[in-house]
């Protein structure tokens, strides 16, 4: 089936300094991935679209300077935290759309804490 | 806004008894529901889905009923086992669009 694998599973990082997540669909090629945001004991918040080849479409509130994403393959989407700060310590979790047609496949998670 | 929304936070239920979670959506325009389980730091699994042209789907031991007339759907796990044990959300979407709303999420614990 579908594999969406998300590197590193989890990151701790000092205020202020950048931090890349890696998604990567292992099996089938996504030309568009969605990155979510989940703080404890709440659900996923979708933050944006990630569309290969073009600019990601960013949720209202998210900031797209904060959050850059970057899809410069079918395979590989990227979302770099910069200037991290305490307040941005969360779960953040990829999903890509499989080759099936109900393929909403999750990636596990990269849990961030920013100290 | 759209939101999706669970009707009890936490079902506690004994080893082998079904279990009923349910959830209510506001979008009219979702056509596409799909259930998740999510296990403690782990992303959200696929369990089942439903296309809004149907009323009822049933998968191994999981059935997801829906009712577009009151936006409502549930999901019945039959003969729960520890292994169930886990927040499941409820998700609204539009067929092919890719992206998920999510609803809060309802904490399953099966006590042995």
């Amino acid at each position: 089936g579908a594999v969406v694998s998300q590197h590193p599973s989890w990151v701790i990082c000092k205020s202020g300094t950048s931090v890349k997540i890696e998604c990567r669909s292992l099996d089938f090629q996504a030309t568009t991935m969605f990155w979510y945001r989940q703080f404890p004991k709440q659900s996923l918040m979708l933050m944006a679209t990630s569309n290969e080849g073009s600019k990601a479409t960013y949720e209202q509130g998210v900031e797209k300077d904060k959050f850059l994403i970057n899809h410069a393959s079918l395979t590989l989407s990227t979302l770099t935290v910069t200037s991290a700060h305490p307040e941005d310590s969360s779960f953040y979790i990829c999903s890509a759309t499989g080759p099936t047609d109900n393929g909403y496949t999750f990636g596990s998670g990269t849990r961030l804490t920013v100290v | 806004g759209e939101s999706v929304g669970l009707h009890l936070p936490t079902l506690s239920v004994q080893e082998g008894d079904n279990s009923i979670i349910n959830c209510a959506y506001s979008n009219s325009a979702s056509d596409y529901f799909i259930w998740y389980k999510q296990e403690s730091g782990k992303g959200p699994q696929f369990i089942i889905d439903i296309r809004s042209n149907m009323d009822k789907r049933q998968g191994q031991r999981v059935t997801v009923l829906l009712n577009k007339t009151v936006k409502h759907l549930s999901l019945q796990i039959a003969a729960t086992q520890p292994g169930d044990s886990a927040v499941y959300f409820c998700a609204e979407n539009i067929w092919r669009a890719g992206k998920s709303t999510f609803g809060d999420g309802t904490t399953l614990t099966v006590k042995p």
